[in-house]
């Protein structure tokens, strides 16, 4: 079955803009989490949504926002980009029914702030 | 606070020779997971581990989960330069439904 689906791959802003990035989780999972990586600071949980809520959120400024729909399908928003936001942005689903609840990670969008 | 910790974070390995790899966390947790990363690619996912005792094996790794201790373990047996990428465990913090991770494990190969 397909895997979980980030688009775009590679993207180039400059400071000050706004981004949108998309994932589609695995079919059937309805949990959708994303995370940060950067060199300097690792891999950071940014947000997850279940069934269209946001039910926890990692320690990131308000800029960062994102939404679920009722396909499961996710965005995140990054307004009034900064050089800092430079990363790769990584999806993750999971089916949370599952014992294992197993994450499942998207190729990611790499995103340079310029 | 959970916090996890990988040591060593980097690591040189010659072809043919054993290692670990370990990750400390800090408050309970049942499930623990390691992954792999290429240089530029996604993360893998190598093993989940569920319960006390836990201990798993595909080809040249095996992975065992002491909650207890809070402590995992990544072997590495007769190393390939197949297996160099960077390696993160990560815990679960149940129905929260999102992982801390470790820093990483960059591990070399070399021949």
């Amino acid at each position: 079955k397909a895997g979980v689906t980030q688009t775009p791959r590679y993207l180039i802003k400059t400071r000050g803009q706004q981004v949108t990035l998309s994932c589609s989780p695995i079919s059937g999972h309805r949990s959708v989490s994303w995370y940060q990586q950067t060199p300097g600071q690792g891999l950071q949980f940014l947000f997850e949504y279940f069934s269209e809520t946001q039910r926890n959120k990692g320690n990131f400024p308000g800029r960062f926002s994102g939404r679920q729909f009722s396909n499961s399908r996710s965005e995140m928003n990054v307004s009034t980009l900064e050089l800092g936001d430079s990363a790769l942005y990584l999806c993750a689903s999971s089916n949370l029914g599952s014992w294992r609840a197993e994450a499942f990670f998207g190729q990611g969008t790499r995103l340079t702030v310029v | 606070e959970l916090k996890v910790e990988q040591n060593p974070l980097f690591l040189s390995m010659q072809e043919g020779k054993n290692y670990t790899i370990y990750c400390n966390y800090s408050t309970t947790s049942d499930r623990l997971y390691w992954y792999r990363q290429d240089p530029g690619k996604s993360l893998e996912s190598l093993f989940v581990l569920l319960s006390n005792g836990a201990v798993k094996q595909e080809g040249r790794l095996m992975a065992s989960l002491d909650t207890k201790a809070r402590l995992s373990t990544l072997h590495i047996t007769a190393a390939v330069h197949d297996l160099s990428a960077t390696y993160f465990c990560a815990v679960d913090r149940g129905s929260q439904g999102n992982l801390i991770f470790g820093k990483g494990t960059k591990l070399s190969v070399k021949p």
